[in-house]
């Protein structure tokens, strides 16, 4: 899987939009680029993925750049509860080899401020 | 609806216990796993179950680790004769096995948190 590169950590005023940056330069044309969470003492939580249109759920919106290179996940109301590690990984479509075997990286660190 | 389920929660048992996890995937996903989490750590990847095809094992550490899965349903993880190093989060996951397997979400619980006295 192609390797991403995350800030350390970001602030966010309650109620603005949050916006986290990952770039994922070699990012191979048949792999996606998923979205996870982890809030403190909960599992992982799944936010959102995509190929290399936008995508948008009830949860947060995905814009990925036409190169594919790089990927913005936008919360866009952040609330405290948001406060959390995101995690941008890369996997490789398909059921072949092992890519369902998760990895995260360090992950940017969200704190969402009142 | 209802999400992945893992009990217990926690679990504190003395150092050569036998220790046994739960976890009721999402209704409907055929695909289950397990993953370990030290304190600070990241995720590490145990076993994989797909349907009725054979599971993934590369991941237990030890032979003092086992998994089974109840056809698509409910999996146990058992420990046995646990040692301080297995104190962790261990986290299952479920996914959909509909369509190509590597773009379908893997959902998961909140953990067992273990600890070894």
């Amino acid at each position: 899987d192609a390797k991403t590169t995350q800030p350390t950590s970001m602030d966010c005023a309650e109620g603005r939009a949050a916006n986290l940056p990952c770039n994922h330069s070699t990012i191979s044309g048949n792999e996606y680029v998923y979205w996870y969470r982890q809030i403190h003492s909960q599992g992982p939580q799944y936010i959102i993925h995509g190929l290399k249109n936008n995508e948008t759920n009830e949860m947060a919106s995905l814009i990925i750049t036409e190169d594919r290179k790089s990927s913005t996940l936008i919360l866009p109301h952040a609330t405290l509860r948001d406060t959390a590690v995101y995690y941008c990984i890369v996997r490789v479509a398909g059921s072949g080899g092992s890519n369902y075997k998760l990895t995260f990286g360090k992950g940017t660190l969200l704190t969402v401020n009142p | 609806g209802a999400g992945v389920s893992q009990s217990p929660s926690n679990k504190v048992t003395e150092k050569g216990k036998d220790v046994e996890l739960r976890c009721d995937p999402i209704s409907g996903h055929t695909a289950l796993y397990w993953y370990r989490q030290r304190l600070g750590q990241g995720l590490e990847f145990l076993i994989y179950f797909q349907g009725n095809s054979a599971p993934d094992k590369s991941g237990l550490p030890s032979d003092r680790f086992s998994a089974e899965r109840t056809g698509e349903s409910v999996s146990t993880l058992t420990i046995q004769r646990t040692q301080q190093e297995d104190s962790a989060v261990y986290l299952c996951a479920s996914s959909s096995s509909y369509g190509t397997g590597g773009n379908q979400p893997q959902h998961f619980g909140d953990g067992t948190r273990l600890s070894i006295l």
